[in-house]
């Protein structure tokens, strides 16, 4: 049973370049939820997606875009980087937006210089 | 705001010297408590669900509790392998603002060093 995958694993990018992040949920899962993890800290929650629309988001702004496609499959859209977006991107799956337990994919580490 | 706190932040055990996680939580009606483990560069690994005060759960070596106020996440016996991050996220009941989505909030952490 294939769990959540996230590509790339590692990214590099310079200020002001634009970036998208992959996530493929957890096989019978149709919610996706993306958050962001700084060095030291937990998780934050950036937006979560479920048939192929925003359902709610986080204390981010509108450089953080996503999408989801009819296979539930999501991307994360980073425009405009900043040095303070470097942190590991985190993919999580979920059966049904009202599903309480999420299981998290591997994670990209992006490195904005 | 839903609000956790995880203490102590970091904690070093000899192998074999059981001890117990804290994590405090405030949320408007609590819909799950969540405990994951992470490996240092890895995706949190899902551990434990609990949902309402009294409520126990266990895996080897380890066993979640739950409090109106708190939950413990106890290690008996811990080995080298059990060294993480161990995490705590709140799942609360969805208000008019938020619809009917769910998002989890998380603690920072307990970093956990079992030495051999």
């Amino acid at each position: 049973d294939a769990g959540v995958t996230q590509s790339p694993t590692h990214l590099i990018k310079t200020r002001g370049q634009q970036v998208t992040l992959r996530c493929s949920p957890k096989s019978g899962h149709d919610t996706v939820s993306w958050y962001q993890q700084a060095l030291g800290q937990g998780p934050q929650f950036i937006f979560q997606y479920y048939e192929e629309e925003e359902r709610q988001r986080g204390n981010f702004p509108d450089r953080f875009s996503g999408h989801q496609f009819p296979n539930y499959s999501s991307e994360l859209n980073v425009n405009a980087l900043l040095l303070g977006d470097s942190a590991l991107y985190l993919c999580a799956s979920s059966q049904g937006h009202r599903q309480e337990t999420q299981y998290f994919g591997p994670g990209t580490r992006l490195l904005v210089l | 705001e839903d609000q956790v706190t995880q203490s102590p932040e970091a904690l070093r055990l000899q192998e074999g010297e059981s001890s117990s996680l804290n994590c405090s939580y405030t949320v408007s009606g609590l819909r799950g408590l969540f405990w994951y483990r992470q490996d240092p560069g890895k995706g949190p690994e899902f551990l434990f669900t609990l949902y309402s005060a009294g409520e126990e759960k266990e895996k080897e070596r380890l066993k979640a509790t739950l409090t109106k106020k708190e939950s413990f996440l106890h290690i008996t016996a811990p080995k080298p392998e059990d060294s993480a991050t161990y995490l705590c996220a709140v799942l609360s009941r969805p208000s008019f603002s938020s619809g009917s989505a769910r998002q989890l909030t998380f603690g920072s952490g307990t970093q956990l060093t079992v030495l051999p």
